[in-house]
């Protein structure tokens, strides 16, 4: 059975610093997704990260995946007050895309 | 703005009435899904409906009974809830159900839903 886990659960940082978010999944799996989720609002994706060693940037967010080590981290610079939100890592299962697996998610609020 | 529509926004419900949340999208997405949401908790599968046809049903009592009507549309019917079944209702869309893992799950905003 496929299981996601990511740490930390909660993250209070200021802003200016540096973190870093991890996700480490059980199973082998060929696609990991990293969604953003403001309070009472709907899931919006960040980055699709599909092989071993795949990064991706956009803005002060970047990710990327070991795919040996089934783990992927979602790296913060230079955080800002907008990045307060509810970051969450999901694999999918194999063959179906929309099967996916998510980590309990991560809180973040950055403070000023 | 999100290119998945969902309705109604909130809704409240005894348990003993029946009611319906809707779905939509325009982007010719042929596989469609509900995951359910509690507070502070991450989505978790419910229905994968591809090409129209329910593909997955993740062991959902039959109080939830979903409906594809068309390749545009998603619904799905509660009766006889329980409180416990109080949380934010997500629709996602996809190109189709089996290929094209670049194409991330588009997901609405949700029906937020209490039972009392």
């Amino acid at each position: 059975e496929l299981k996601v886990e990511q740490n930390p659960l909660f993250l209070s940082m200021q802003e200016g610093k540096n973190y870093t978010i991890y996700c480490n999944y059980s199973t082998t799996s060929d696609r990991l997704y990293w969604y953003r989720q403001d309070p009472g609002k709907s899931l919006e994706s960040l980055f699709v990260l599909l092989s071993n060693g795949a990064v991706k940037q956009e803005g002060r967010l970047m990710a990327s995946l070991d795919t040996k080590a089934r783990l992927s981290t979602l790296h913060i610079t230079a955080a800002v007050h907008d990045l307060s939100a509810t970051y969450f890592c999901a694999v999918g299962g194999s063959g179906n895309t929309g099967k996916l697996i998510f980590g309990q998610g991560t809180t973040l609020q950055v403070k000023p | 703005d999100t290119e998945v529509t969902q309705t109604p926004k909130h809704l409240v419900m005894g348990m003993t009435n029946k009611k319906s949340l809707k779905c939509e999208q325009h982007m010719g997405h042929r596989a469609m899904y509900w995951y359910k949401q509690k507070a502070k908790k991450p989505p978790e599968l419910m229905f994968v409906y591809s090409y129209e046809k329910l593909s997955i049903n993740e062991s959902v009592p039959s109080r939830f009974s979903p409906e594809c009507p068309n390749s545009s549309l998603l619904n799905l019917h509660l009766h006889a809830l329980q409180p416990e079944d109080s949380a934010l209702y997500l629709c996602a869309s996809s190109q189709d159900e089996s290929g094209t893992p670049l194409d991330p799950l588009h997901f609405g905003n949700g029906t937020r839903l209490t039972v009392t």
